[in-house]
C-alpha cells in the first residue's frame, strides 16, 4: 500500500501568495483529516471529511484557509494569502475505521 | 476543553530498561486511545490502539487503559536508542472521528 501521499513536500512562499497543499488518501479510506504542527501549538486539527463531505471545520484558523475533497482520492487545503505565521508542517492522515488514522509525510511550509 | 495530557519530558532512560509514558484525558465519552511515534522531521506512526480497560501487548509495547482513573500508558520494555523520539497519545471525541491529541513525551534511549 502506498499510504498516504502529499504534496509538495517542502514549500517556500512570500507572504500574500496563495498555497495549495494537496493530499491523496489511502485507497478505500472513507475520513480524510488536516492537520497543523507546530513546536508552539503541538498538533491542530483544521479539518476532516467524511465521505468527502466537510463534517468539522472548526479548526480552521480564518477564512484564508479552505479545504476541499472533490472525491475520494483527492483533497487540497489553500491558504490565501498566506502570512508568516502559516509557517508549520501540515499533515494529511486518513482513516477507514473509526479512528485509526494513519498519517502523510507532511508538507513543511515556509513563508518569509 | 477537551484535552489529553502529557509530560513533555524528556524522559531519559538507558538502553534495554523499560521505558513509562503516561496521558491524562479529560473527556469522559473518549472510547479509544492512541500512541504514535513521531521521530524528529517525520510524521507520527500508529504504534498501539487500545479500546477497552486493561493492558494491550505487542512485541516490546505494552498499553495500558484505565477509564475509571481517565489514564492511558505506553511501556516500552527493553528500550532501544531507535526507540528514542516523541510518542503522542490521542483519544477519541466522543460522538465524532475526531482525535484529541497531547503535545507529546519526548524519550531518549541513551546506550
Amino acid at each position: 500500500d502506498a499510504g498516504v501521499i502529499q504534496s509538495p513536500r517542502h514549500e517556500v512562499t512570500e507572504m500574500g501568495q496563495e498555497v495549495t497543499l494537496r493530499c491523496k488518501p489511502i485507497s478505500g479510506h472513507n475520513s480524510l483529516f488536516w492537520y497543523r504542527q507546530t513546536m508552539m501549538r503541538g498538533l491542530e486539527l483544521l479539518i476532516y471529511f467524511n465521505n468527502n463531505v466537510p463534517i468539522d471545520d472548526s479548526g480552521m484558523p480564518e477564512d484564508r484557509f479552505s479545504a476541499k475533497m472533490p472525491n475520494a482520492s483527492f483533497s487540497t487545503l489553500k491558504i490565501q494569502p498566506s502570512e508568516p505565521r502559516d509557517s508549520a508542517v501540515y499533515f494529511c492522515a486518513s482513516s477507514l475505521v473509526a479512528e485509526e488514522q494513519y498519517f502523510g509525510p507532511g508538507t513543511r511550509l515556509t513563508v518569509t | 476543553q477537551k484535552e489529553v495530557e502529557q509530560n513533555s519530558g524528556p524522559l531519559s532512560v538507558p538502553e534495554g530498561a523499560i521505558a513509562s509514558l503516561n496521558c491524562t484525558y479529560s473527556d469522559r465519552g473518549s472510547q479509544s486511545f492512541f500512541w504514535y511515534r513521531q521521530y524528529s522531521g517525520k510524521s507520527p506512526e500508529l504504534i498501539m490502539s487500545i479500546y477497552s480497560n486493561g493492558d494491550k501487548e505487542d512485541g516490546r509495547f505494552t498499553a495500558q487503559l484505565n477509564k475509571a482513573s481517565q489514564y492511558v500508558s505506553l511501556l516500552i520494555r527493553d528500550s532501544q536508542p531507535s526507540d528514542s523520539a516523541t510518542y503522542l497519545c490521542a483519544g477519541s471525541s466522543y460522538n465524532t472521528d475526531k482525535l484529541i491529541f497531547g503535545t507529546g513525551t519526548r524519550l531518549q534511549v541513551f546506550p
